[in-house]
């Protein structure tokens, strides 16, 4: 089984504040990489797919880059609201087509009013 | 709408008492995946199919099993469950055969209560 580690575990952000974390991966024969956002008693949803080194993505505050040769990827939200408060998935895609997912345990953010 | 459905979204049984979850989608997909999910543990995979009657393991398919006789349908079956099996368990369908460059769509989840 492959490693996928997010960091931090948790992380409470003041309302405004700019915050991001890490998801890191195995550098060799990446793949793909996505991000989801799940909040509490719904489902995930998806925000980002990666699949370039050097990729940036950005939907509205969100942005994520991609750094495939060192093997993490991270998401950056600017100006937090509350309604950002959610689990922040990375989901690494196996190499070799065989198309498994491997999630990271996810970090959970909290918006403090 | 476009949707990924479970069923049932909550079931308490018993040890031993075969059940299936069921997972439908009506957008045509071709890739469908099972997911369980525990506390500290994340999501992880069971079982993928990337189109009919092409099923494989992920990480975790022990004590499951899957078949994916039309596009759609993709159920999840314990033949016997057993009390580590009580999780959070999603359906997921993502357009091509090829899940790594489309993102996942989930359903609502079901949680299962085994005893």
């Amino acid at each position: 089984i492959l490693n996928v580690e997010q960091s931090p575990q948790s992380l409470h952000v003041q309302e405004g504040d700019s915050t991001s974390f890490t998801c890191s991966f195995p550098s060799s024969n990446f793949y793909a990489l996505h991000w989801y956002r799940w909040e509490t008693a719904k489902s995930p949803e998806a925000l980002f797919v990666m699949t370039l080194n050097g990729d940036e993505k950005k939907k509205g505050r969100i942005s994520a880059t991609l750094n495939t040769k060192e093997g993490y990827s991270y998401l950056y939200i600017k100006g937090s609201q509350p309604e950002d408060s959610a689990t922040y998935l990375c989901a690494f895609i196996h190499p070799f087509g065989n198309e498994k997912l491997t999630f990271g345990t996810g970090t959970r953010l909290t918006i403090i009013p | 709408e476009a949707q990924v459905t479970q069923n049932p979204r909550y079931l308490i049984t018993v040890t031993g008492k075969k059940l299936t979850v069921t997972c439908s989608q009506n957008m045509n997909h071709e890739y469908m995946s099972w997911y369980r999910q525990d506390p500290g543990l994340g999501l992880r995979q069971i079982y993928y199919s990337m189109n009919v009657e092409v099923t494989d393991k992920g990480d975790v398919p022990e004590g499951y099993k899957v078949s994916r006789k039309e596009k759609r349908n993709f159920p999840l079956i314990l033949e016997s469950p057993s009390p580590n099996q009580t999780s959070l368990y999603f359906c997921a369908s993502s357009p091509s055969s090829r899940g790594s460059n489309q993102p996942q769509h989930f359903g609502d989840g079901t949680r299962l209560s085994i005893l």
